[in-house]
């Protein structure tokens, strides 16, 4: 059974930071990753897709990594902003009929 | 830019009580989901749905869920007889492909929150 884990549980760092947030899962066979934003209340915001063939992606100041051999996935943040502060969901895509599995989330504050 | 709409926004019923939670999906999607997300827990996988069939749905979503796309543009959820711990926020997602083809990015709606008293 798909296991997601995300570290740590709560981050809190000083604005302009780089910062990394991790996703680690247990199996290995997955079509995908995604990466959401989820603000206090709100609905989630997808910020990076990869595929089980890629090992990167990046949008603006956001970097994701994938390494389905050790099981993980990184979210890079460069020079972090208050408007970062939310709460970060890996999610994997395990079976081909779309269904996600979401980690926890890490909740990150920035602070200016 | 497209999104997925939900309606209502918030919902409180009564335990025993039928309830009907609404969205409309981006329009060239044709892959649905429900998830759903109880305080401070993890967003949960309740269905996915296609072609006016259900395609996978977890151990949650017993008998007393239906899915149902009435028309072209809405995609429902009915929860038949409500429990307290139906009480959370209730997420509609879609995408344009599977997981196994391009484009299989979901994108969320903004959440319906149930409350049942």
């Amino acid at each position: 059974k798909q296991e997601v884990t995300q570290i740590p549980a709560a981050l809190s760092v000083p604005e302009g930071e780089n910062l990394v947030l991790n996703c680690s899962f247990t199996d290995s066979a997955i079509y995908n990753l995604q990466w959401f934003r989820q603000d206090p209340g709100k609905g989630l915001t997808s910020l990076l897709l990869i595929q089980s063939s890629q090992r990167e992606q990046t949008s603006g100041r956001l970097n994701a990594s994938l390494d389905k051999s050790s099981g993980r996935s990184t979210l890079y943040i460069a020079a972090s902003q208050p408007g970062d502060s939310a709460t970060y969901l890996c999610a994997l895509g395990s079976s081909n009929t779309g269904k996600l599995i979401f980690g926890q989330g890490t909740t990150l504050q920035v602070k200016p | 830019e497209p999104e997925v709409t939900q309606t209502p926004s918030h919902q409180v019923t009564q335990m025993g009580q039928e309830v009907i939670l609404r969205c409309v999906p981006i329009s060239n999607h044709l892959y649905f989901y429900w998830y759903r997300q109880i305080l401070g827990q993890k967003v949960e996988f309740l269905v996915s749905f296609y072609n006016n069939e259900i395609s996978e749905k977890s151990e949650i979503f017993d008998d007393q869920f239906s899915v149902e796309r009435p028309d072209g543009s809405n995609f429902t959820l009915k929860i038949r007889s409500t429990k307290l711990e139906d009480s959370a926020m209730y997420f509609c997602a879609s995408s344009e492909a599977l997981p196994s083809q391009r484009n299989n990015e979901q994108f969320f709606g903004p959440g319906t929150r149930l409350t049942v008293l």
